[in-house]
């Protein structure tokens, strides 16, 4: 088990460009999700897969975001245009199921100016 | 819509104090309501609890879920500046991903 993965760790951005983050989630997961974190709040949820299929999208994740899980193992998350209130940091987890806890990467934050 | 809430959002302690973290919760479907602890950046699982499992303790953190209260508190005794942290709480409901609250900002000064 050598927990989940995210990669860059940092990534600074200027409005406008382009940005795609990794996650590997631990490999017997099957559930992989992408939230946000900004200051003072907690994580938001943007979507989840189940293997390669991406069950639910929340309201937060607009057209400019897209997630792939295209072998049911590793996800991205790219964002097209950045924005500057897209600045945030971005947490990928994984599970074994419907009933079970989260294990969390240490995130990407992203910084747009 | 599911909704988590934890008070306070901020608590500054001293060492060797006990603290009790709140998080009420107002969701269609419980399933489970989890602790998590978060210093620099990921959260970090503490504890879950369900119908079956109310109260769970783990050296000088313990937490219990009310059902009845639709709530949960998570207390830290002999608090020391290693727990300084922020302190997540998030519920399972139905098939919809965790829902977290703000978070407590706890800091333990020596």
């Amino acid at each position: 088990d050598t927990g989940v993965s995210q990669n860059p760790r940092h990534k600074i951005t200027k409005r406008g460009q382009n940005v795609t983050f990794r996650c590997d989630p631990i490999s017997e997961h099957n559930r992989l999700y992408w939230y946000r974190q900004t200051l003072g709040q907690g994580p938001e949820f943007l979507t989840y897969f189940q293997n390669e299929a991406q069950l639910e999208k929340s309201r937060l994740l607009s057209d400019r975001f897209s997630a792939e899980r295209p072998k049911g193992s590793f996800s991205t998350l790219e964002i097209q245009r950045t924005e500057q209130g897209d600045s945030a940091m971005y947490l990928c987890a994984s599970s074994r199921g419907q009933n079970y806890g989260y294990t969390f990467g240490s995130g990407t934050r992203l910084t747009v100016v | 819509e599911d909704k988590v809430v934890q008070s306070p959002l901020s608590l500054v302690v001293h060492e060797g104090d006990t603290v009790t973290l709140n998080c009420s919760y107002e969701v269609t479907n419980f399933r489970s309501l989890l602790w998590y602890k978060q210093e620099k950046k990921a959260p970090t699982f503490l504890f879950m609890l369900t119908s079956s499992g109310i109260e769970k303790k783990s050296g000088r953190l313990s937490s219990i879920l009310d059902k009845k209260e639709l709530s949960s508190i998570l207390n830290i005794t002999a608090t020391q500046t290693g727990d300084s942290a922020i302190y997540l709480c998030a519920v399972l409901s139905g098939n919809t991903p965790l829902v977290f609250g703000k978070g407590t900002r706890l800091s333990v000064i020596a």
